[in-house]
């Protein structure tokens, strides 16, 4: 199957400093990409949606201008945390789908374990 | 609005099968998926289903869908110690062409040797 990356794995940073996440699909084109948010034994919240070149759509009570997102081209998407907190400390998995009304299958990355100490 | 429900916990005994169950409120949804998931790991899509079909089989698992009452279930037949997990239901309407996806809470399997 496709393979969809996320970098990093786990980061730790400061309070108060910026984080960015990478996703990027290896082997297709991915015209969409979402991100969600997992805590601890619960399940998957939508974050957003991005399609390459637009603007993201987020969904309800997420803040556009605290979770960045930039789907600059058709293989990487990035959630950049600014300004972040404790309370931002999570699990942030992305999926990427190739596009199409038939397609199926959006594909996951390994997901990102942020703490923010 | 958009719902999808699933019990938390199963524990089945190793070579048993499970039968994970999820129910689901938007009529519209096009497909309906099962993922796997392990400790601190992605996602990984084990099948799915379209809304017009009411059974799948793929190797060990069986998908069983009544679209009347919204229910979904997927059966891990002679389940192994691999098998632990937590297995989310998600579906999707495909609306807008974006197909995004809503979860459950996901059921945590454990399987005793």
């Amino acid at each position: 199957g496709a393979v969809v990356s996320q970098h990093p794995s786990w980061v730790i940073c400061k309070s108060g400093t910026s984080v960015k996440i990478e996703c990027r699909s290896l082997d297709f084109q991915a015209t969409t990409m979402f991100w969600y948010r997992q805590f601890p034994k619960q399940s998957l919240m939508l974050m957003a949606t991005s399609n390459e070149g637009s603007k993201a759509t987020y969904e309800q009570g997420v803040e556009k201008d605290k979770f960045l997102i930039n789907h600059a081209s058709l293989t990487l998407s990035t959630l950049t945390v600014t300004s972040a907190h404790p309370e931002d400390s999570s699990f942030y998995i992305c999926s990427a789908r190739e596009g199409g009304a038939q397609n199926t299958e959006a594909f996951f990355g390994q997901g990102t374990r942020l703490t923010v100490v | 609005g958009e719902d999808v429900e699933q019990s938390l916990f199963l524990s089945v005994r190793e070579g048993d099968s499970s039968v994970i169950n999820c129910t689901y409120t938007d009529s519209s949804s096009t497909y309906l998926y099962w993922y796997k998931q392990e400790p601190g790991a992605g996602l990984q899509l084990l099948t799915y289903i379209f809304s017009n079909m009411d059974m799948k089989q793929d190797q060990r698992l069986t998908v069983l869908l009544n679209k009347k009452d919204k229910h979904l279930s997927l059966r891990i037949a002679d389940t192994q110690t691999g098998d632990s997990a937590i297995y989310f239901c998600a579906e999707s309407t495909h609306s807008g062409n974006t197909g995004k996806l809503i979860f459950g809470q996901g059921t945590t399997l454990q399987v005793k040797p």
